[in-house]
């Protein structure tokens, strides 16, 4: 299975907003609705974000929302903060009862 | 609250098998509904999914992992279990265990992660 595509770089000001995209096949992503995205900030484990495209987990900032289009799901940040700056992971259900990760985004807050 | 914790060897020889457990405290690992995972991260690189079991034992891996990989359940210490045969330098990576709560890639408890290297 590949990895999943996304930018390898993001970058924004303060209060603005940024989309991350990820792409990936009609295997994955495109075949169903379990993408989840991911923020990790150094030397820390990865925290969840957005969970099956759209949903936010209890106690992550409403600045961030999920969404799909056929094979490419997006991240986005809206009102965008210092403390965004991290890199981001996306993952997707795949056949075959296996899952894949995107392969990160470097998010910089300019 | 959940909480996972990585626990091993932070060095592996090659061609020995890296073991790891993950203790999860804060509720049961039998509780349902769950699919226990593990999931490394190369040095600087992104995070690859390992494989994770289902309460009632069923196991899915990484094709490019599973000829190598075995993960266990132990209900009675509230644990699960990582062995990765036959390592080599390739394998040297943060692990972490986690929890899957939809079985797609919803992780939403990690443990704080464990670097193994792999080195003679």
């Amino acid at each position: 299975q590949s990895a999943l595509t996304q930018p390898a770089s993001v970058s924004g000001s303060p209060g603005q907003s940024i989309t991350i995209s990820c792409t990936g096949t009609s295997s994955d992503v495109g075949g169903y609705n379990y993408v989840s995205w991911y923020q990790q900030h150094p030397g820390k484990a990865p925290k969840l974000m957005i969970y099956d495209v759209t949903n936010r987990p209890s106690g992550v900032s409403n600045r961030f929302s999920g969404s799909k289009s056929g094979n490419t799901a997006s991240l986005t940040i809206s009102g965008l903060q210092a403390e965004d700056e991290a890199d981001y992971y996306c993952s997707s259900y795949t056949t075959s009862n296996t899952l894949v990760f995107g392969g990160g985004t470097k998010l910089t807050v300019l | 609250q959940v909480q996972l914790q990585e626990s091993g060897p932070g060095l592996v020889k090659p061609s020995q098998t890296l073991s790891l457990t993950c203790t999860v405290s804060g509720g049961s690992i039998s509780s349902g509904g769950y699919y226990w995972s593990w999931i490394r991260q190369h040095p600087g690189k992104g995070l690859e999914w390992i494989g994770y079991i289902y309460d009632s034992g069923s196991t899915y891996y990484n094709p490019s992992l599973k000829s190598r990989v075995t993960i266990s359940i132990d209900t009675s210490k509230n644990q699960f279990s990582l062995k990765l045969s036959s390592v080599t330098a390739a394998d040297t990576a943060m692990y972490y265990c986690a929890r899957d709560l939809c079985g797609g890639g919803c992780f939403d408890y990690w443990g704080q992660g464990t670097l193994v290297t792999v080195s003679s």
